[in-house]
């Protein structure tokens, strides 16, 4: 199985402020996806990167993906108590049996305060 | 559309009772998978489905079975309810299993076994 160690676990930030999420591994994954969940509901995807040093931007938040296809990380600038929220890594990575699986990080609870 | 639609959404075993969690998704999605999620420990794959009729073992598979006999539907049983089993747990399907693919989300079922 293969892990992805995301930091910080916890952040908590004043609106306006800059911020950045990152998503660590030893291995090598074939894309990354970033998800976003809300309390009570499951998780909604944001961004799927496939190519080593893919970077991706949706509005205020970029996606960049390692060089090596090991690690990624998320930025927002501007944060807005909107972006309050539990941020999740996964990667996909082909198993034994040949089939592609999606290994979640723990995430990172981000709390942005008016 | 409905999306991934799960049922029912907060339950109660005693240990050693059995229950379905039900789930079924309007999409035609061919890949079906059931995730549970532990605070602070991100989800972990328990089973999934490439199709009717075809199910495998995902990170997590013991005390769960699984069967998919339709498109639409993918159940997740648990014969002796255990404490260890206290969890959410989420369901998603993607229209193919590729590295690529978006992964939709039921709002999750919150099981505790006392």
């Amino acid at each position: 199985t293969q892990l992805l160690e995301q930091s910080p676990q916890f952040l908590s930030i004043q609106e306006g402020e800059n911020l950045t999420v990152y998503c660590n591994s030893s291995s090598v994954f074939s894309s990354l996806q970033w998800y976003r969940q809300e309390p009570g509901e499951g998780p909604v995807l944001l961004v799927t990167v496939v190519t080593g040093g893919e970077v991706k931007k949706l509005k205020r938040l970029t996606f960049q993906f390692g060089d090596a296809r090991k690690d990624s990380s998320l930025h927002i600038t501007a944060a807005q108590p909107g972006d309050t929220g539990l941020y999740l890594c996964a990667g996909w990575w082909r198993s034994g049996a040949g089939s592609y699986q999606l290994t979640f990080g723990k995430g990172t609870k981000l709390s942005v305060i008016p | 559309n409905a999306g991934v639609t799960q049922t029912p959404k907060f339950r109660i075993l005693k240990i050693g009772q059995s229950m379905t969690l039900q789930c079924t998704q309007d999409m035609n999605h061919n890949y079906m998978y059931w995730y549970r999620q532990d605070p602070g420990m991100g989800l972990k794959l328990i089973y999934y489905s490439v199709g009717a009729g075809i199910t495998d073992k995902g990170e997590v598979p013991n005390g769960y079975n699984v069967s998919r006999s339709t498109t639409e539907d993918f159940p997740l049983r648990l014969e002796l309810a255990a404490p260890s089993q206290t969890s959410v747990y989420f369901c998603a399907s993607s229209y193919q299993g590729t590295n690529y693919n978006e992964q939709f989300f039921g709002p999750g079922t919150r099981l505790t076994v006392l």
